[in-house]
C-alpha cells in the first residue's frame, strides 16, 4: 500500500512570497489533515478535511493560509504572503473512513519550508 | 502552560540500555494516548496506543498511563541503534479525536 505522498520535499522562499504544498493521501482515506511542525515542537493541526468538507480549521491562520481538497482526494495548502515564522515542516496525514482513534493517522514525509 | 509537556532531551544511551520517556498533561478529558516515532526527515509513525489507564506491551516497548497523575511513559528495553529517533507523545479525548502532541524527545542509542 502506497503511503501519503507530499511535494515538494523542500522549499526555500523569501518573506512575502507565496508557496503551495501538495498532498496525495492513501487511497480510500476519507480524512486528511495538515499539520505544522516547527523545529523542536510537536505537530500542530492546521486543518482537517472529511472528504471535501472542512471539519476543523480553528488553528489555521486564515489571513495568510488557505487549503482545499477538491474531489475529496488530493489537497493543497497555500501560504500567501509567507512570514519568517512560517518556517517549519508541513505534514500531511490521512486516516481511513470510519476510523476509530486507534486507527489513527498515517503521515507523509513532510515539506520543509524555509522563509528567508 | 502547554496542554502536553514532554522533555525534549536529547537523550543518549548505550546499546542495550533501557530508555525511559514520559509526558505530562493537563486535560483530564484525554482518554487515548499514543506514542509516535519520527526518524529524521520522515513523518511520525504510530508506535503504541493505549486507552485510559494501564500498561501495554509490544515486544521491546511498554507504554504506561497513569490518569490519576496525568502522566504517561514509554519504555524501550534492549535499545538498538535503530531506535534512534524522536519520540512524540500524543493524546486525545473521546469527542473529536483531535491529537495534541508533545514536543518530542530525541533519543540516540550509541553502538
Amino acid at each position: 500500500e502506497a503511503g501519503v505522498a507530499q511535494s515538494p520535499r523542500y522549499k526555500i522562499i523569501e518573506k512575502r512570497q507565496s508557496v503551495a504544498f501538495w498532498c496525495n493521501p492513501i487511497s480510500g482515506h476519507a480524512t486528511l489533515y495538515w499539520y505544522q511542525q516547527i523545529l523542536g515542537q510537536g505537530p500542530k493541526l492546521l486543518i482537517q478535511f472529511q472528504n471535501n468538507g472542512v471539519v476543523d480549521d480553528s488553528q489555521l491562520p486564515k489571513d495568510r493560509f488557505s487549503a482545499e481538497r477538491l474531489k475529496g482526494v488530493d489537497s493543497t495548502l497555500k501560504i500567501q504572503p509567507a512570514k519568517l515564522e512560517d518556517s517549519a515542516v508541513y505534514l500531511c496525514a490521512s486516516s481511513p473512513p470510519l476510523a476509530v482513534v486507534q486507527e489513527t493517522q498515517y503521515f507523509g514525509p513532510g515539506t520543509r519550508l524555509l522563509v528567508l | 502552560q502547554k496542554e502536553v509537556e514532554q522533555d525534549p532531551g536529547p537523550l543518549s544511551v548505550p546499546e542495550g540500555a533501557i530508555v525511559s520517556l514520559n509526558c505530562t498533561y493537563s486535560n483530564s478529558a484525554f482518554q487515548y494516548f499514543m506514542w509516535y516515532r519520527q526518524y529524521s526527515r520522515k513523518g511520525p509513525e504510530l508506535l503504541m496506543y493505549t486507552y485510559s489507564s494501564g500498561n501495554k506491551e509490544d515486544g521491546r516497548f511498554t507504554a504506561q498511563v497513569d490518569k490519576s497523575s496525568k502522566y504517561i511513559s514509554l519504555f524501550i528495553r534492549d535499545s538498538q541503534p535503530s531506535d534512534s529517533a524522536t519520540y512524540l507523545c500524543a493524546m486525545t479525548d473521546s469527542n473529536d479525536y483531535k491529537l495534541s502532541f508533545g514536543a518530542g524527545t530525541t533519543v540516540t542509542v550509541r553502538a
